[in-house]
């Protein structure tokens, strides 16, 4: 019954190489997010997409890359990983149209090695 | 541009005293308020939001354009309120950014 989950919850892996994360919600709501929080908590918002189109894309390197089968999934998927790549990503959905409410993934914490 | 701020970083207080974390925005716009916690090891959730008026968990927060500050407000805490508290702001309708403060952690000492 989870709403927005995401895979994998844990990923560790080695610089330089590509990974993907998946997310998926269920909540049949037309705008899904990636945020990154770093090692200071702070949630910072990468990517948005609304109906499988990209509706904000904040400054983050061309290494990530999200992509939207359908208005259910956005997955992001990193080339050449960096040690400060190394974060919390979060996955996240709202009914859109602005000001509503986001509703969260349980996150993934990569850590680059 | 907008831009939501924290100014604790960290607050400490005991079970039963007062409690108010603090946010100001910078946004020219009408904005959507917001406070989302996050408890340790759990994920992301919405409080409360400014437009629904509500007390969540004996929170309440109150939206003053004047001061341009949502501050998050309960009279008698909890220890099980210790979490992770972010305020956040949605601009203008119909843009889907949700902006974060850098958060505020909230201990509450027995």
């Amino acid at each position: 019954d989870t709403a927005v989950s995401q895979t994998p919850k844990y990923l560790v892996t080695q610089m330089g190489n590509d990974k993907s994360i998946k997310c998926e919600q269920n909540l049949g709501h037309d705008t899904m997010y990636w945020y990154k929080q770093d090692s200071k908590k702070f949630l910072k918002i990468m990517f948005s997409y609304n109906n499988k189109e990209l509706i904000i894309n904040e400054t983050v390197p061309n290494r990530f890359s999200p992509k939207s089968p359908d208005k259910a999934h956005l997955n992001l998927h990193i080339n050449s990983l960096e040690l400060g790549d190394s974060a919390v990503y979060f996955c996240a959905s709202s009914v859109g149209g602005g000001g509503t409410e986001a509703f969260f993934g349980q996150g993934t914490r990569l850590t680059v090695v | 541009a907008q831009r939501v701020t924290q100014p604790e970083k960290l607050l400490s207080v005991f079970k039963g005293a007062p409690v108010e974390l603090k946010c100001n925005y910078s946004y020219s716009g009408s904005p959507e308020l917001f406070w989302y916690v996050q408890y340790s090891r759990q994920r992301l959730q919405l409080l409360l939001r400014h437009i629904s008026r509500e007390s969540i968990k004996g929170f309440t927060a109150d939206l003053n354009k004047g001061e341009t500050s949502f501050h998050l407000k309960k009279p008698f805490a909890q220890e099980e309120d210790s979490a992770m508290y972010y305020c956040a702001l949605a601009n203008t309708p119909g843009s889907e950014k949700l902006v974060f403060g850098k958060g505020t952690k909230l201990t509450v000492n027995p």
